[in-house]
């Protein structure tokens, strides 16, 4: 499978506890992104990497919220001291730099914090 | 502030009919426009896009429309089938920014 993979796919957690979450892109892009999903919303922007460069960050990532791509490869979205607010689809996403509004998307971390 | 509005939560339509879902956006700046759709336990997959220079493109049975002075797509679906039921998210951007996504709309195709 050539797609963009994405683990866990469900993540139960208690409140104050830390959560990671792993992305694996597809092989020949060099964007990648991380969106979050609740209920009733379209996908929200989070932050993308341009290799291993993370070249935005939305307003919505606290500072409880930090992501790496330390080799332009894989990437990792952990989040602090979680809250209930925190849960949420979690979406990884790649693209070629030149089509960057052509998104492939993985199915997603499933976050429920209890 | 929402740049990119879908109105419509759900439509309901008969298969073999045509499903029209509609997106309005607030941006001028916006270089690209795309549909998403979304099946449960899936994240979402392209579907088609159109640059903002065109007012329209086209890809077998799905079309997308673009009136920029209306700042307004829709998405036409013809005919619709059963397998097109899925959430329909509306996206748009500036040439390498993020893209931003509309909150979606349901689409039924009854049988």
């Amino acid at each position: 499978d050539t797609g963009v993979s994405q683990d866990p796919r469900h993540k139960i957690t208690k409140r104050g506890q830390n959560v990671t979450f792993r992305c694996d892109p597809i092989s020949e892009h060099n964007r990648l992104y991380w969106y979050r999903q609740t209920l009733g919303q379209g996908p929200e922007f989070l932050t993308y990497f341009q290799n291993e460069a993370q070249l935005e960050k939305s307003r919505l990532l606290s500072d409880r919220f930090s992501a790496e791509r330390p080799k332009g490869s894989f990437s990792t979205l952990e989040i602090q001291r979680t809250e209930q607010g925190d849960s949420a689809m979690y979406l990884c996403a790649s693209s070629l730099p030149t089509e960057t509004e052509k998104l492939f998307f993985g199915s997603g971390t499933q976050l429920s914090v209890l | 502030d929402q740049q990119v509005k879908q109105n419509s939560p759900s439509l309901s339509v008969q298969e073999g009919r045509i499903s029209i879902l509609n997106c309005d956006y607030t941006n001028s700046m916006f270089d690209y426009f795309l549909w998403y759709k979304k099946y449960p336990a899936e994240g979402p997959t392209f579907l088609i896009s159109i640059s903002s220079i065109k007012d329209k493109n086209e890809d077998g049975r799905f079309t997308v429309f673009l009136n920029k002075s209306a700042k307004h797509l829709s998405l036409h679906i013809v005919p619709s089938q059963p397998g097109d039921s899925a959430v329909y998210f509306c996206a748009a951007n500036q040439a390498g920014t993020a893209l931003i996504f509309g909150k979606g709309t349901t689409l039924s195709v009854s049988s």
